[in-house]
């Protein structure tokens, strides 16, 4: 059954430093792939989506992600972190259907100033 | 920019009691999604609809639920018996194809008591 992992529970960086969140995913064929943002009390944002061709992929508020297949990754990235990204960042794919989204467990995104 | 919406945004009551959460998804959009996020827990898929009928749904989604497009804008789910286990925050969605983009609402917050 398709799954999508995410190892990080938990990631603090400081403001205007890099980041990487990772997404590991199991599918069959070439997934499409989702990040969603979700801010405190808030719904789901969407940040980018692959769905096929350049496997980097930008987004909104400045996000870019690269899908590599030899390590069925989808990894979120910034370059430059402000304090507003702090949120919870959901990656997600198909499941066996394509009528429903399989979400990651979420990474809690902390940004010291 | 279009958006989904759901009211209400918190919703408290008592277990056995039947509640009713509603959304209004994209116009456009055909395809619509409930999912629910348990305090600390990744979002769940929980139903799919499309041309009236549920397309797909979850072991979660059982008797106790239900959806109903009841006009042409409305999207609904009702669950007619609360558990204290079903407080959880309900996100609906939509997309305009099986396949397309799914674009999420701010959520219901729902306390079964």
């Amino acid at each position: 059954a398709q799954s999508v992992t995410q190892p990080d529970i938990h990631i603090t960086v400081s403001e205007g430093a890099s980041l990487e969140l990772r997404c590991n995913y199991s599918y069959g064929a070439t997934p499409y792939l989702f990040w969603y943002v979700q801010s405190p009390g808030q719904g789901l944002q969407l940040l980018l989506k692959y769905f096929s061709g350049d496997t980097l992929v930008q987004g909104i508020k400045g996000f870019e992600a690269e899908f590599k297949r030899s390590q069925s990754s989808f990894n979120l990235r910034k370059p430059s972190v402000h304090w507003s990204d702090a949120a919870e960042y959901f990656c997600a794919a198909p499941g066996d259907s394509s009528y429903k989204l399989i979400f990651g467990s979420g990474t809690r995104l902390l940004v010291r100033p | 920019e279009p958006e989904v919406t759901q009211t209400p945004s918190h919703q408290v009551t008592q277990m056995g009691q039947e509640v009713i959460l509603r959304c209004v998804p994209i116009s456009n959009h055909l395809y619509f999604y409930w999912y629910r996020q348990i305090l600390g827990q990744k979002v769940e898929f929980l139903v799919s609809f499309y041309n009236n009928e549920i397309s797909e749904k979850s072991e979660i989604f059982d008797d106790q639920f239900s959806v109903e497009r009841p006009d042409g804008s409305n999207f609904t789910l009702k669950i007619r018996s609360t558990k204290l286990e079903d407080s959880a925050m309900y996100f609906c969605a939509s997309s305009d194809s099986g396949s397309g983009t799914q674009y999420f609402g701010p959520g219901t917050r729902l306390l079964v008591l």
